[in-house]
């Protein structure tokens, strides 16, 4: 079954970066792409970035361009989503999900949960 | 402000009929391009629920139905269970921000 599991949560002073990992499994990884989605507290889902596991093409949230970079591993079918220059509103839980047809996310991992606190 | 459009709350007795609307405009729903619905339950990760307008993903009961329409879509959820109430998106694509979500709909079972 397809499966994708984060990595643990995370505390990060304002100014750092963050790195959240995102393991795929159950289904052939470079066949979808991975969304990132970001979900602050108490309020709706914001869409982030997009990113083809196939060739690694990403189309990222214009509120996010500079900040945000998406990279995949393949030959460990891993997704990794980086935040820099952190802010408090940043704090939010993070959502990896598979990607069908760039269109839908089928599937989504269990969400990190990045709290930005000086 | 999100780019979709939904109510924040609705409600219903167990049994009802709900429904959940969902308005764009000309660069995304009104431009041909599909509405996805997810439901997350509280405390846990959104599940996709209805994709391609009116399709439902193996698994969904068919209480759960879609349709769209011009600008809008529209998530109707008919016999009302205490366990279907949770918060419910919609999702498009909009020709100029990519993805774009609602704002969420909190559904309560009387």
């Amino acid at each position: 079954q397809v499966q994708l599991v984060q990595s643990g949560a995370e505390v990060k002073k304002p100014g750092a970066s963050v790195k959240v990992s995102c393991k795929a499994s159950g289904y052939t990884f470079t066949s979808y792409g991975i969304s990132w989605v970001r979900q602050a507290p108490g309020q709706g889902l914001e869409w982030m970035g997009w990113i083809s596991a196939y060739n690694g093409n990403t189309n990222y949230a214009q509120k996010l361009q500079g900040r945000v970079t998406m990279t995949t591993d393949t030959s460990t079918s891993t997704a990794y989503m980086e935040l820099r220059s952190l802010r408090s509103d940043d704090t939010a839980v993070y959502y990896c999900a598979r990607v069908y047809q760039s269109a839908v996310a089928t599937h989504w991992g269990q969400g990190t949960l990045v709290t930005v606190s000086s | 402000q999100s780019v979709l459009t939904q109510p924040p709350s609705v409600s219903g007795a167990p049994g009802q009929r709900v429904t959940i609307s969902c308005t764009g405009s000309s660069s995304n729903i009104g431009a041909g391009y599909d509405v996805h619905w997810y439901q997350q339950l509280p405390g846990t990760a959104p599940k996709l629920l209805i994709y391609g307008n009116s399709n439902r993903p193996s698994g969904v009961p068919d209480r759960f139905s879609g349709s769209k329409s011009g600008t809008s879509a529209s998530l109707a959820i008919t016999g009302l269970q205490a366990e279907d109430e949770a918060d419910y998106y919609c999702q498009s694509y909009d020709s100029s921000l990519f993805w774009v979500f609602g704002g969420g709909t909190k559904l309560t079972v009387l």
